[in-house]
């Protein structure tokens, strides 16, 4: 398994501002997922993005993916304080293999 | 519906003794997946199940770690002759199949004395 690398490490914003933070990775994907852990709780799925799509939306989600950077988008419109967390990618090769997130990036959303 | 289900959710074991973690995953989800998540660190994967094949031990960290799943659906992780360093949040996900997004369950919070 493959992990990503998430930039900026830490970010931190007004609610009501939109929140963009990145993943990149070193080798080729079958698909791209986003995970967010909130302080002292599990880990919730937010999107996956198939290696043979470029942009897909999820409420107030949108993640991007280009596969000829290696590299994916993740972007929250209009934040609110309940989307602080650490968002993680996971880039996923495929076969007997589970995720592997890197250290993730700290979004904290200042009311 | 049900989501992943983990249990116990807490666990405070002395060095030496062997724990039993479980795991229920959601119903008809096919694959089954363990993790681990120590302070301060990534996520690291342990082990894999694919309905009811065999699965690959590899990453399991030493052959203290033994994990079955018992048809095709529930799932136990084992460590024998805990140690210190076996402290962690044990993970648990479940997925349709392989390509699909996995769901995690609440983890089980191992502690070892």
């Amino acid at each position: 398994s493959q992990q990503g690398e998430e930039d900026p490490q830490a970010l931190s914003i007004q609610e009501g501002e939109n929140a963009t933070m990145n993943c990149s990775y070193k080798t080729s994907i079958n698909n791209l997922q986003w995970y967010r852990q909130n302080s002292g709780r599990g880990l919730v799925h937010l999107i996956l993005i198939r290696s043979n799509e470029r942009e897909k939306h999820s409420g107030r989600l949108r993640v991007t993916l280009d596969t000829s950077k290696k590299s994916s988008s993740l972007l929250i419109t209009a934040s609110r304080a309940a989307d602080t967390a650490s968002y993680f990618c996971a880039p996923w090769g495929g076969g007997a293999d589970g995720l592997t997130f890197g250290k993730g990036t700290h979004l904290i959303i200042q009311p | 519906g049900a989501g992943v289900s983990q249990s116990p959710s807490n666990k405070v074991t002395e060095k030496g003794k062997d724990v039993e973690l479980r795991c229920d995953p959601i119903s008809g989800h096919t694959a089954l997946y363990w993790y681990r998540q120590s302070l301060g660190q990534g996520l690291e994967f342990l082990i894999y199940f694919q309905g009811n094949s065999a699965p690959d031990k590899s990453g399991l960290p030493s052959d203290r770690f033994s994990a079955e799943r018992t048809g095709g659906s529930v799932s136990t992780l084992t460590i024998q002759r805990t140690q210190q360093e076996d402290s962690a949040v044990y993970l648990c996900a479940s997925s349709l199949g392989g390509l699909n997004e996995q769901f995690f369950g609440p983890g089980t919070r191992l502690t070892v004395l």
